[in-house]
């Protein structure tokens, strides 16, 4: 299965700031995704990114709010934006494999 | 309504012991079942994918069951070991290959302590 190298970890930030996560696959992937895993819920995917074209986005996630580029094959960024305390969450990214979910590491999101 | 709904929400456990982790879920269509292990600040990690036709699946001391008429799983954890501490996440797919459709619970904590 792939390895995805996921990074900051952990990060403490103001709100009203943003923060860009990115997630680096050691193998070319069509589709990467973005979750978000809020304390004591389950996964809930934010959006899928594809290479060359525009993200799509999940009921309740908005571009504005969350940019994702993808600029080649083995690479993606997340970027909270306009950060308030609501959005301290885990964000994961993911990619498929042989239909194997293999997750990054995640980062641990504080918005203060 | 598309649900996973796992059992129980947390379990303490001594080390060595066995325990059986459950997963319902009415899911429909439905394509596989997956179970994740999840440590403390990491992303899950596979244990299992099974598929309709398949009633168990083993990796390692993990072992889980699937009974798609009554839309149940278990996962059977065999001779614990401190490092099984984990949350254990169930996760249902309604179509094959579209990350969309996968329905996850919301785990089930284990500790399993000394």
């Amino acid at each position: 299965s792939a390895v995805i190298s996921q990074k900051p970890s952990r990060d403490i930030c103001q709100r009203g700031t943003s923060l860009t996560i990115q997630c680096q696959v050691d193998s070319q992937v069509t589709m990467m995704f973005w979750y978000r895993q809020q304390p004591g819920q389950s996964l809930t995917l934010i959006a899928t990114a594809n290479q060359g074209s525009e993200a799509t986005y999940e009921s309740g996630f908005v571009i504005d709010k969350f940019p994702i580029s993808r600029p080649n094959l083995t690479f993606s960024t997340l970027t909270v934006s306009n950060m308030s305390p609501e959005d301290s969450s885990i964000y994961l990214c993911s990619v498929d494999t042989v239909g194997v979910y293999t997750f990054g590491s995640g980062t641990r999101l504080t918005v203060v | 309504k598309n649900q996973v709904e796992q059992s129980p929400q947390s379990l303490i456990i001594l080390e060595g012991k066995n325990c059986t982790l459950q997963c319902n879920y009415t899911v429909s269509p439905f394509s596989n079942l997956r179970w994740y292990k999840q440590d403390t600040g990491r992303g899950p990690v596979s244990l299992t994918i099974m598929t309709f036709s398949e009633n168990t699946k083993s990796n390692g001391r993990y072992t889980a069951t699937l009974d798609a008429d009554t839309k149940q799983s278990s996962l059977h954890i065999t001779a614990s070991q401190l490092s099984d501490s984990a949350s254990y996440i169930c996760v249902v797919s309604g179509q094959a290959g579209n990350n969309r459709k996968l329905i996850w619970g919301l785990g089930t904590s284990l500790a399993v302590n000394p």
